[in-house]
């Protein structure tokens, strides 16, 4: 059983540019989450979604930020425009079920010129 | 979601036990202890979680204390392998789908010496 996947694992991106984060979870999870770790900081969690449906977007940054799970296909979180504070360590999370442990990724680092 | 403490680093030897304490004074009856770790440049991995009872896999033990106020992470044998930063989390088991997220600490960061 493939673990959780995400591409790019690396990607550069210049000021304003938009940044397409992918996340395929594992299969037979559909819960999946989306997680960001700031340079030399703790990992910080950003949005929860089941297939098709935002559930808890508590933790992302009310613009440029958006994140979708549709029914086909991987899980994106897309940062438009981005800036060089966008630099950062995303990792995404897949699991079973509501109470189940959580799968993470390798992440895809972001770097932003 | 109830906060943990944790040490910010600690040290061991190769081939020995180690013991990472996690205190959460302010647990409610129903959150779940869970560890994570983190190797580095890795993404976290769940470790282990119990609620009340010891709990043992095959990565590690989980002790928790009677009061349910403190518990411990026990790695058998340390390997090299084994140096990462460690995460103890409380998740409250009944809240519902909004607390699912996993809210990370500064953790414990482990160095294993050879």
């Amino acid at each position: 059983n493939a673990g959780v996947m995400q591409n790019p694992r690396h990607l550069v991106r210049r000021r304003g540019q938009e940044a397409r984060l992918r996340c395929s979870p594992m299969k037979g999870h559909s819960h999946v989450y989306w997680y960001r770790q700031l340079p030399e900081e703790g990992l910080k969690f950003m949005v929860y979604l089941q297939k098709e449906n935002i559930i808890d977007e508590s933790g992302m940054p009310k613009e440029r930020f958006s994140a979708e799970f549709p029914k086909e296909g991987p899980s994106i979180l897309r940062i438009q425009q981005v800036v060089r504070g966008d630099s950062a360590a995303y990792f995404c999370a897949s699991s079973r079920g509501s109470y189940n442990e959580q799968f993470f990724g390798p992440g895809t680092r972001l770097t932003v010129l | 979601d109830a906060k943990t403490t944790q040490p910010n680093s600690m040290e061991s030897n190769e081939e020995e036990p180690v013991h990472l304490p996690c205190n959460h004074s302010t647990i409610s009856g129903t959150d779940y202890i869970h560890w994570y770790r983190q190797l580095p440049s890795q993404g976290p991995e769940y470790v282990i979680h119990g609620l009340t009872s010891n709990v043992n896999n095959r990565m590690a033990s989980l002790a928790i204390a009677e009061d349910r106020k403190s518990s411990t992470l026990i790695l058998h044998r340390a390997t090299l392998r084994d140096a990462a930063v460690y995460y103890c989390i409380l998740r409250d088991a009944v809240s519902g789908g909004a607390t699912n997220k996993l809210i990370f600490g500064t953790g414990t960061l482990l160095a294993v010496q050879p």
